[in-house]
């Protein structure tokens, strides 16, 4: 069955960086997008941008451009999402999910805690 | 960017009942609308695809319809296990957009 697992939660101070990765399985992982979408606190979902998992050319929605980079290990069946210099308001839960129009499987979140 | 707006953003309802979510958006999106379900404390989970396509799996009470602007989810019967926030989300027109969610309560 299609499955995406996704990293466990991390605990980071302002100013570092955090690594998420997102491990698929149950399908032929260059068959399609990777998306990214974040979930702050009781708040709704915001969709961060996709990477193509066959090219590996990302696409960040414009509050994601600079500090946010989605890679692929595409041997491992894995996307990565990096934040650096994170901020307070960074504190989120990030989902990875399938999808060519729209996302269809998704992961089951990783909570980022952004505290000092 | 393209606004999604949802209506209502809290809906109560007894199970049975016939339950309709609107989901606006600020252009005409040609029917690329998906909907999805979140319960509380896991990730959302696809229900309907391209306005009215039932993803594989998701029970027949639920259906969509709509178009240009203008989009529905209806819940034929609810049932308890539809206690969920309901998340519409358009993919016609970079950089895709979420509605803000409509919370279904049980009365």
């Amino acid at each position: 069955q299609i499955q995406l697992v996704q990293s466990g939660p991390e605990l980071k101070k302002p100013g570092e960086s955090v690594k998420i990765s997102c491990k698929a399985s149950g399908y032929t992982f260059t068959d399609y997008a990777m998306h990214w979408v974040k979930q702050a606190p009781g708040k709704g979902l915001k969709w961060m941008g996709w990477i193509n998992t066959y090219t590996g050319k990302p696409t960040y929605a414009d509050d994601f451009k600079g500090r946010f980079v989605f890679s692929l290990e595409a041997s491992a069946s894995t996307a990565n999402l990096q934040i650096s210099n994170l901020k307070n308001e960074d504190t989120a839960t990030y989902f990875c999910a399938r999808g060519d129009g729209g996302p269809d499987y998704w992961g089951q979140g990783v909570m980022v805690t952004v505290s000092s | 960017d393209i606004q999604m707006t949802q209506s209502p953003s809290v809906l109560s309802a007894s199970v049975g009942d016939r339950v309709t979510l609107n989901c606006k958006a600020s252009q005409n999106i040609n029917k690329y609308l998906n909907w999805y379900q979140q319960k509380l404390g896991e990730a959302p989970k696809l229900l309907i695809y391209n306005t009215n396509n039932l993803q594989t799996g998701i029970p027949s009470r639920f259906s969509g319809s709509g178009s240009g602007t203008d989009y529905t989810l209806t819940i034929s019967s609810l049932q308890p296990e539809d206690v969920a926030t309901y998340f519409c989300f358009q993919h016609n027109s970079w950089p895709w957009t979420f509605g803000g969610g409509t919370k279904l309560e049980l009365k």
